[in-house]
């Protein structure tokens, strides 16, 4: 069965700092993709990556980054220089190639804030 | 394309009654799911659709639980005789369905309160 953890539940910084969420997955799938969603105070689900498992290149998207590690099963995600505006709880969520319909299994989250 | 559409945003309800929650998806996305979210948890897989046939129920939809999607547009969740234990964000999300696993589009969700 599948299954997403992310160890921490929240993290607190302030402005300016790193910060590093942790995500490890569990599957028996060759195939399976992996997602970080952000879910900000108004409840929507904001998608920022997606990533098959045959790529395990990282990923920077301006100051967003994903190192991504199948030999640990981690899908780590990396917010540099925070910024007040990245305070939302994110989400690491992975999808089997052989689920219907490509469901989601989603971790319990990190919620992060970042004071001024 | 104003993105996933959610109604109501918010529903209070007494317990034994029964309520019904819209989505609409992005036009043309063929896949709709439902999730459900509990407080300080990540949201959990409900059902799916593809097109108007529902192709997969999790167990967590108990006989209370039903969804439609009558002509592959929007859908509905009903829940028959709400539980507080009913009481979460129920989300809705859409995808193309093409190419594989293409990432799912999410609603702002509905905040079930059953009192």
């Amino acid at each position: 069965a599948q299954k997403v953890t992310q160890a921490q539940t929240e993290i607190s910084v302030v402005e300016k700092e790193d910060v590093t969420l942790d995500c490890v997955y569990e599957t028996r799938d060759t195939t399976y993709y992996l997602f970080w969603y952000k879910q900000p105070p108004s409840g929507e689900l904001v998608f920022l990556i997606r990533r098959n498992s045959f790529d395990e290149q990282n990923e920077i998207s301006g100051r967003y980054s994903w190192n991504f590690q199948k030999s640990t099963s981690s899908f780590n995600f990396t917010i540099t220089a925070s910024q007040v505006v990245d305070s939302a709880v994110y989400f690491c969520a992975l999808s089997e190639a052989m689920a219907a319909g490509n469901k989601l299994t989603f971790g319990g989250g990190t919620r992060v804030l970042v004071k001024p | 394309d104003t993105g996933v559409s959610q109604d109501p945003r918010h529903k209070i309800t007494k317990r034994g009654q029964n309520v019904t929650f819209r989505c609409d998806p992005i036009s043309e996305h063929n896949r709709l799911y439902w999730y459900r979210q509990t407080l300080g948890q990540g949201p959990e897989f409900l059902t799916y659709f593809q097109n108007e046939a529902q192709l997969e129920k999790s167990r967590l939809l108990s006989d209370r639980f039903s969804a439609e999607r009558p002509k592959g547009s929007f859908s509905t969740l009903e829940i028959q005789r709400t539980e507080q234990g009913d009481s979460a964000m129920y989300l809705c999300a859409s995808s193309p369905g093409t190419p594989w696993n293409t990432e799912a589009f999410f609603g702002q969700g509905t905040r079930l309160t059953v009192v």
